[in-house]
């Protein structure tokens, strides 16, 4: 699996725009870029995953960079739930199964 | 329910017993994975059943782990004669397509080994 490298820690303020880097220099053409966070003392969640295009829900935005070498998941305004660990992980298309996570970056959001 | 169900969510045993964790998936979902995560750590991919065949057991850490799925539903994680270092979250979870499918995880199980 191709390896992604985010910072280890970041922080915001509550009602704040986040923007949480994600660099995959080593991206092949059929990995999929996918985020997950995991809030604490719970399982992690799914946030959004893309290609090549950006794309939006309701949780957060995936600013994909024209190369695919890097990626950014922008959460608009942070609220205090937003505290997390957030995992960029590539998953291939035609490969295996698993998602292979990270370190992640851990999201402090201060009041 | 409608989520990932796991039992137990917290489990005390001694060093030498035999452990076995439980996973309900969703109902429908194809996919099944095991990951661990220990204190402070990452998560740690065990195992991935498609239906009931395991095509990827590569993270199965020794042969103390084992895992089976039947009917297409529910899983069964058994670690046998438990080490200290056994002790961790137990996580799992289910998608639909197993392909790109959005991965829902339970809440865990919490094994600690005395």
């Amino acid at each position: 699996d191709a390896k992604t490298t985010q910072p280890n820690s970041m922080e915001s303020n509550e009602e704040e725009p986040v923007h949480l880097p994600c660099n995959h220099s080593t991206i092949s053409g059929t990995d999929y870029i996918h985020w997950y966070r995991q809030l604490p003392s719970q399982g992690p969640e799914y946030v959004i995953h893309g290609l090549t295009s950006n794309v939006n829900n309701r949780m957060a935005s995936l600013a994909i960079a024209e190369d695919r070498k890097s990626s950014t998941l922008i959460l608009h305004r942070a609220t205090l739930r937003d505290a997390a660990v957030y995992y960029c992980i590539l998953r291939d298309e035609g490969g295996s199964e698993k998602l292979v996570f990270g370190k992640g970056t851990k999201l402090t959001v201060n009041p | 329910g409608a989520g990932v169900s796991q039992s137990p969510s917290n489990k005390v045993t001694e060093k030498g017993k035999d452990v076995e964790l439980r996973c309900d998936p969703i109902s429908g979902h194809t996919a099944l994975y095991w990951y661990r995560q220990s204190l402070g750590q990452g998560l740690e991919f065990l195992i991935y059943f498609q239906g009931n065949s395991a095509p990827d057991k590569s993270g199965l850490p020794s042969d103390r782990f084992s895992a089976e799925r039947t009917g297409g539903s529910v899983s069964t994680l058994t670690i046998q004669r438990t080490q200290q270092e056994d002790s961790a979250v137990y996580l799992c979870a289910s998608s639909f397509t197993g392909g790109h499918g959005e991965l829902f995880f339970g809440e865990g199980s919490r094994l600690t080994v005395l």
